[in-house]
């Protein structure tokens, strides 16, 4: 069956560095998304990618789905403080499936 | 505007028993579908729910099964309950065929079985 693959599965940060979450699907997929989830909270949704090679940008965030439609990554410039929680990838062939998470720690 | 609504919060089982958690969609949203989130991990889905009738159904057992009502609120049940099914049970909602298909959460409920 489908399987999303999700790394690195922790990542500690200096506050100002960089950060990079990779999402891979097993199957290909009809779209990606992607969601935070706070520590105690629920997944928010952030975006969602569709089309082949895309990539979207919100603020500090980029997200891209590859050619293939197999897999994705999420890159947040400039870490600060407010990014830390656990970032899941979620990929769509007959219904959702979750990555296992990225957790991200900044230290300030 | 009342987001997705889950009760109850947390809840205590003991093996063998049985739970049943329920769930108020989005307003406006007719689909819902149900996630079990074991700690650490990534959300896992259950099934999904539409027209009063389960759509599709990912890895789990029959031991989980669900329920639509008219007003698309939904409840999520599950028998004999084991260690294993200690997880946060979560509900997210979507407009049928909506062309995001994002998820809507609830803040899930937190089921510990002893």
């Amino acid at each position: 069956g489908q399987q999303v693959m999700q790394i690195p599965q922790y990542q500690h940060v200096q506050e100002g560095e960089d950060f990079t979450t990779y999402c891979n699907s097993s199957t290909t997929l009809s779209n990606i998304q992607w969601y935070k989830q706070r520590p105690g909270g629920h997944p928010v949704f952030l975006i969602q990618l569709v089309k082949s090679g895309e990539v979207k940008k919100q603020k500090r965030l980029t997200f891209q789905f590859g050619e293939a439609k197999k897999n994705s990554s999420l890159h947040i410039t400039a870490t600060q403080t407010t990014d830390v929680g656990t970032y899941f990838c979620a990929g769509r062939n007959n219904d959702m499936r979750f990555g296992a998470g990225t957790r991200l720690t900044v230290k300030p | 505007d009342a987001g997705v609504t889950q009760s109850p919060t947390h809840l205590i089982k003991t093996r063998g028993q049985q739970v049943t958690l329920r769930c108020s969609p989005k307003s406006g949203h007719d689909t819902v579908s149900w996630y079990q989130q074991a700690l650490g991990q990534g959300p896992q889905f259950i099934f999904q729910y539409y027209e009063e009738e389960e759509r599709q159904r990912g890895n789990f057992p029959d031991r989980f099964s669900g329920h639509q009502f008219p007003n698309y609120s939904s409840e999520l049940n599950v028998n004999a309950l084991l260690l294993g099914d200690s997880a946060l049970y979560l509900c997210a909602s979507i407009p049928w065929g909506a062309n995001t298909g994002e998820l809507f959460f609830g803040e899930g409920s937190r089921l510990t079985v002893l």
